[in-house]
């Protein structure tokens, strides 16, 4: 499984885009990119899945050069709930291959 | 949506007891579900492998005698920490996988465990 490296912590204030970069240099030709979203206390929810160029949807919007070796996650205006740890993940696009979690990025959202 | 459900969402226990964590596919089955530890301001640490009607695949430091794991049906795995201790205290989440040729995983809201 790709190893994922992302920055340990940010900080943002409300209204303002977020990004945040995950580097996967050893990412696999069948690999697709995911983010997840988990607040304190809760399990991890799927913000949105890439594989390559750009995908957005109704949270966020996801930015995938050519060379895959980075993805980045774009939070729109963020608000205080969206104070949360981010985490980027790659792996195979089979049912049932698990998840191995890097260390995420802990977004705090300021007043 | 599809909903990964786990009963109980907290539990606290004395130490020597066992306690048992359920985790259900609500609208959709699961031949594979995970299982998960997280402790306080860490990362998910994938524990094992729940296979219906087959033996759970453990990772490498996690004990099967002590992290008993049951995947009964296509909606239901159970993990049981056995003779518990305070440093299994813990927050476990189980995940499920959504459909064939996805990649994305459905989580349980999480089960937190206190051993006093």
């Amino acid at each position: 499984l790709a190893k994922t490296t992302q920055p340990i912590s940010m900080d943002s204030y409300e209204g303002q885009e977020v990004n945040i970069t995950c580097s996967h240099n050893n990412i696999a030709t069948n690999d697709y990119i995911t983010w997840y979203q988990q607040f304190p206390s809760q399990g991890p929810r799927f913000i949105i899945q890439g594989y390559k160029t750009k995908v957005t949807n109704e949270v966020a919007s996801l930015f995938i050069p050519a060379d895959r070796k980075s993805s980045t996650l774009s939070l729109p205006r963020v608000s205080l709930s969206d104070t949360a740890v981010y985490y980027c993940l790659v792996g195979g696009q089979r049912a049932g291959n698990m998840l191995t979690f890097g260390g995420g990025t802990r977004l705090m959202v300021k007043p | 949506g599809a909903v990964v459900s786990q009963h109980p969402s907290w539990v606290i226990c004395k130490s020597g007891t066992s306690v048992k964590i359920e985790c259900r596919s609500l609208d959709f089955q699961a031949t594979t579900m995970f299982w998960y530890r997280q402790f306080p301001k860490q990362s998910l640490m994938l524990m094992a492998t729940s296979n219906e009607g087959s033996k759970a695949t453990y990772e490498q430091g996690v004990e099967k005698d002590k992290f008993l794991i049951n995947h009964a049906s296509l909606t239901l795995s159970t993990l049981t920490v056995t003779s518990a201790h305070p440093e299994d205290s813990s927050f476990y989440i189980c995940s499920a996988p959504r459909a064939v040729g996805k990649d994305t995983q459905y989580f349980g809201p999480g089960t937190r465990l206190t051993v006093l």
